[in-house]
């Protein structure tokens, strides 16, 4: 199974900051990436597809880039909404999700 | 509006059987792949199967620490897909989301996911 390793694990920021959460995957998956954004006691909201692709109503200031092994996203001006937990996921060989990024208040 | 709505959750003992329900609505069901994600207290999510439309074929997959134990089916003419888990363990315990892909961006074997249900929990404990 492709595994998909996250770093890091957790951090903290302040509204305004640019941060930068990577992916990583054991072995090629092309841009069968997606990331999602998850909230306490919520379920999980699509963000990014196909790598970069941002789905729709999500805001212009997440953006995702990558392919073949490595994945970033990035968040260019950090709201008060957005500290959350987030996931990457790779399709391209069934799936495997991330370990999780807890994105905290600093 | 896509709506998935998980039932069947609970407590059972390790060795057990439970079975959960997913019924869907505001889409052409028959036409969706479909999945069931995990996500143990605390932790993070796992993906546990898949099963793909009968015109693509209606196959299933699923995640190494299920295979063999969960079954995942489909009632067409009932919008409603199903998660049959035996032989349940401890490390089993996790909500359970119902979730499906708009198929716009999918491989061969999985998608993106689009819609998510609210998860129902499956607690397993003696």
């Amino acid at each position: 199974a492709i595994r998909m390793t996250q770093s890091p694990s957790s951090f903290s920021a302040s509204t305004g900051d640019r941060v930068t959460i990577t992916c990583r995957a054991s072995q090629g998956i092309s841009s069968y990436l997606a990331w999602y954004q998850q909230k306490p006691g919520k379920a999980p909201k699509l963000l990014i597809y196909a790598a970069s692709t941002l789905q729709s109503g999500v805001p212009s200031r997440f953006s995702g880039s990558g392919s073949g092994t490595d994945f970033t996203l990035t968040i260019s001006c950090l709201q008060s909404e957005d500290f959350a937990t987030y996931y990457c996921q790779q399709y391209y060989s069934y799936s495997t999700f991330g370990q999780g990024t807890k994105l905290e208040i600093k | 509006e896509v709506q998935l709505v998980e039932s069947g959750g609970g407590l059972v003992k390790p060795g057990g059987s439970l079975r959960l329900s997913c019924a869907a609505s505001g889409f052409t069901f028959s036409n969706a792949w479909m999945s069931w994600v995990r996500q143990a207290p605390g932790k993070g999510l796992e993906w546990v199967g898949r099963i793909k439309s009968k015109t693509d074929g209606g196959t299933t997959d699923y995640a190494a620490p299920v295979k063999g134990r969960f079954t995942i089916s489909r009632d067409d003419s009932k919008n409603t897909l199903y998660l049959q888990m035996n032989s349940l363990k401890t490390e089993d315990t996790a909500v359970y989301y119902c979730t499906t892909s708009r198929g716009s961006d999918c491989s061969s074997t999985s998608c993106s996911v689009d819609y998510w249900g609210q998860g129902t929990l499956v607690t397993v404990s003696s």
